[in-house]
C-alpha cells in the first residue's frame, strides 16, 4: 500500500485498558492522519500531524491522543478504551493538496 | 447538517449498466473533489479527483463537479462485477498547510453478473 503500514491489523481489548495503534510510512511524507470508519458515519478525522511533534485535533478527537516523534511513525493512543471506540481505524498520508490521500489497510479494533 | 451528504444506497445494478453516484456539500471553501473506492476490508483508494467545475474522464469513469449547485457525481459506464465496492466522495480544504479531507458516508454498489 504505497509504503504505509498499520499495526496491529486486528485487536480485541477490554474496556478501560489503554491501546496504541501504529502507523508507519517509508516515504518521508510530512502529513499523516488518523481516521475512524463507522457504519452511517463514513470516515471521520481523529487527529492529524503536519510534522515531527506537530499535531492537531480533528472532529472526533475526544478520548484519543497522538504522538509523532519520528517522521515515519504516527501513533494513536486510546487512553482508556470504551465500547464506543470499537471501529476500523485508518491511517493516511498525503503528498500534497492535489494528490489525495493514500490509506493504510486499517486496524479493526473491538472493545469488549 | 453534515458538510457532505451522500446517497447511502445500497445500490444494485446489472452488469453493463451506467451507474450514477452523487454527493452534495455545503462548504464553499472546498477546493478539491475526489472519489475513493473501497473494497471490503481494505483501505480506500483514490479513484479520481478534480478541482474545477465540469467533467473529467478516466476510462469508464467520469467525475462531474457543479460548484454553483454544490453537487458532484461519479458515473461508471459499462459497469463490471469488479466495480462492486463502496464509493466515497471526499472534499478538501487546507488548514495550516495540511490538507483536510471530509468524506461522505459512502455508497455501497453491487454489480450483478
Amino acid at each position: 500500500d504505497a509504503g504505509i503500514t498499520q499495526s496491529p491489523r486486528h485487536k480485541v481489548t477490554e474496556t478501560g485498558t489503554p491501546v496504541t495503534l501504529r502507523c508507519h510510512q517509508t516515504e518521508n511524507h510530512r502529513y499523516m492522519y488518523w481516521y475512524r470508519q463507522d457504519p452511517g458515519h463514513g470516515l471521520r478525522l481523529i487527529h492529524y500531524s503536519y510534522g515531527v511533534k506537530d499535531t492537531d485535533k480533528g472532529e472526533v478527537s475526544d478520548g484519543y491522543s497522538v504522538s509523532r516523534s519520528k517522521t515515519e511513525d504516527f501513533l494513536l493512543t486510546l487512553e482508556s478504551a470504551t465500547s464506543s471506540q470499537t471501529s476500523v481505524y485508518f491511517c493516511a498520508i498525503t503528498t500534497g493538496l492535489n494528490y489525495g490521500y493514500t490509506f493504510g489497510s486499517g486496524t479493526r479494533l473491538t472493545v469488549v | 447538517q453534515k458538510e457532505v451528504e451522500q446517497d447511502p444506497g445500497p445500490l444494485s445494478v446489472p452488469e453493463g449498466a451506467i451507474v450514477s453516484l452523487n454527493c452534495t456539500y455545503s462548504n464553499s471553501a472546498f477546493q478539491y473533489f475526489m472519489w475513493y473506492r473501497q473494497y471490503s476490508r481494505k483501505g480506500p483508494e483514490l479513484l479520481m479527483y478534480t478541482y474545477s467545475s465540469g467533467n473529467k474522464e478516466d476510462g469508464r469513469f467520469t467525475a462531474q463537479v457543479d460548484k454553483s449547485s454544490k453537487y458532484i457525481s461519479l458515473f461508471i459506464r459499462d459497469s463490471q462485477p469488479s466495480d462492486s465496492a463502496t464509493y466515497l466522495c471526499a472534499m478538501t480544504w487546507e488548514i495550516q498547510g495540511a490538507q483536510k479531507l471530509v468524506f461522505g458516508q459512502g455508497t455501497r454498489l453491487t454489480i450483478n453478473p
